[in-house]
């Protein structure tokens, strides 16, 4: 089982539509998470950091982290063009040396 | 801040040859990545440097892969020799303190073996 899975999509959502994108993640002892945007031939960048329970609101984008479901979301109100890309998953346990990225769902907004 | 910093963006050479790429991080952070990103396997950590020392290693593929961190502003990723099974993106990255904490990716090198 993958440390952090993620739906490869693609998902498509038509401009203004809110757009919804799931990571579930296997370690309970999980302690931090990320939202990453990439877009293509780019590097990715910060979204979203979560640490507790429940959501966090940045703008339009919204990170809900349920740990004892053991999955976090991202959130994206009224979806833009400009929001179309990858969005990478990363999840960091205490202690550890590592952060799980997961592959990644593309998001394509419609206009 | 001018962020992380790489080079070279693009590299193409030949199987057999030594690559090395080059990372600065952002100033004041104390840990630095290397990651690679395929298709195929996605974003994976090669190694992890806090305060200059290598931490994790356990993402080097083989030992035609080898990294330093002379000082904290600049870091080298050497392959050698190079086998086209390593062509990929690498990325650097930084954060202020442990991998709990934001990584700040640099723009990456495109890595082409032949």
């Amino acid at each position: 089982q993958k440390e952090v899975e993620q739906n490869s999509g693609p998902l498509s959502v038509p401009e203004g539509a809110i757009a919804s994108l799931n990571c579930t993640y296997s370690d309970r002892g999980s302690q931090s998470f990320f939202w990453y945007r990439q877009y293509s031939g780019k590097s990715p960048e910060l979204i979203m950091s979560i640490y507790s329970n429940g959501d966090k609101e940045d703008g339009r984008f919204t990170a809900q982290l349920n740990k004892a479901s053991q999955y976090v979301s991202l959130l994206i109100r009224d979806s833009q063009p400009s929001d179309s890309a990858t969005y990478l998953c990363a999840v960091g346990l205490s202690g550890a040396n590592n952060l799980f990225f997961g592959t990644g769902t593309r998001l394509t907004v419609i206009p | 801040d001018a962020g992380v910093i790489q080079s070279p963006r693009h590299e193409v050479t030949e199987m057999g040859q030594e690559v090395t790429l080059r990372c600065k991080p952002i100033s004041g952070h104390n840990s630095l990545f290397w990651y690679r990103q395929t298709m195929m396997r996605g974003l994976e950590l090669l190694i992890y440097f806090n305060n200059n020392v290598p931490i994790d290693d356990s993402g080097m593929p083989e030992d035609r892969f080898s990294a330093k961190m002379p000082n904290a502003s600049f870091s080298t990723l050497k392959i050698q020799p190079s086998e086209p099974r390593d062509s990929a993106v690498y990325f650097c990255a930084s954060s202020l303190g442990t991998v709990q904490e934001t990584q700040y990716f640099g723009p990456g090198t495109r890595l082409l073996v032949l």
